[in-house]
C-alpha cells in the first residue's frame, strides 16, 4: 500500500539548516510528485514545495530562498533543506502523495520540528 | 497566490445536524479544489476532490459542490467522530494553498 514516512532532527538551532528525508514506498516517483506541507501548532497547514514526478521543482514564493527539494528515485526518498531556520519555522513537516495534478492524496504521519537554541 | 477564505471560523452544531462549510477563492479557479478533514495530532485526510468528486472510504455523508470562486463542504447529519478541522486546498495554480480551516466543534 502507500506509505510516506518523513525523518530527521526534532531539534534545529536558529540560523541552522534543517534536513528532511520523506521515504515513499508502494508508488514510483517517477509517477507522482511529492509536496512538502508544514504546520505550526493550532494553524491551518502552509505548501511549501513539489518535486514533480518528471524531476522539476516548485515553491512556495515565501520560502523560494531558503528551501531546496531534490529526490533519489533508486531509495524512492525526497528530501527538503531549509536554510536560515528561525523560531516561526517550528512546526509539523508532512510529505504528501500529489494525485496529479490535484490534491494530497496520501500523507505522512509528519516530523515535529522545534527551532530553539 | 491565491487566497483561500474559508468561513465561518468555527462552527458550532449538535450530533444529528446538518451543516455547511464555504470556501472562497480570490479569483475563478474552476473546480480545483479539494476538501481535507484534520483531527487533533492526526495528519489531514482528503475528503472530497475537484470540488465534488468523492474518495473511497469516506463516508456519503460528506458531499462537495461548487465552481468557480465559490466551494461548500456539506455533513449530512453530523456524527460525534466529524468534530474535528476542516481545510480547503486549490491546485489551479502551480503554487498550492489552504484556507485557514473552519473548526467543527460540539454544542
Amino acid at each position: 500500500q502507500v506509505q510516506l514516512k518523513e525523518s530527521g532532527p526534532g531539534l534545529v538551532q536558529p540560523s541552522e539548516t534543517l534536513s528532511l528525508t520523506c521515504t515513499v514506498s508502494g508508488f514510483s516517483l517517477t509517477s507522482y510528485s511529492v509536496s512538502w506541507v508544514r504546520q505550526p501548532s493550532g494553524k491551518g497547514p502552509e505548501w511549501m514545495g513539489r518535486m514533480w514526478y518528471d524531476g522539476d521543482t516548485a515553491y512556495n514564493s515565501a520560502l523560494k530562498s531558503r528551501l531546496s527539494i531534490s529526490r533519489d528515485t533508486s531509495k524512492n526518498q525526497v528530501f527538503l533543506k531549509m536554510n536560515s531556520l528561525q523560531t516561526d519555522d517550528t512546526g509539523t513537516y508532512y510529505c504528501t502523495r500529489v494525485d496529479y495534478p490535484g490534491p494530497f492524496d496520501y500523507w505522512g504521519q509528519g516530523v515535529m520540528v522545534t527551532v530553539s537554541s | 497566490n491565491i487566497v483561500l477564505t474559508q468561513s465561518p471560523a468555527t462552527l458550532s452544531v449538535t450530533p444529528g445536524e446538518s451543516v455547511s462549510l464555504s470556501c472562497r477563492a480570490s479569483q475563478s479557479i474552476s473546480t480545483s479544489i479539494h476538501w481535507y478533514q484534520q483531527k487533533s495530532n492526526e495528519s489531514p485526510r482528503l475528503l472530497i476532490k475537484y470540488a465534488s468528486q468523492s474518495i473511497s472510504g469516506i463516508p456519503s455523508r460528506f458531499s462537495g459542490s461548487g465552481s468557480g470562486t465559490d466551494f461548500t463542504l456539506s455533513i449530512n447529519r453530523v456524527e460525534s467522530e466529524d468534530f474535528s478541522i476542516y481545510y480547503c486546498q486549490q491546485s489551479y495554480s502551480s503554487l498550492d494553498t489552504f484556507g485557514a480551516g473552519t473548526k467543527l466543534e460540539l454544542k
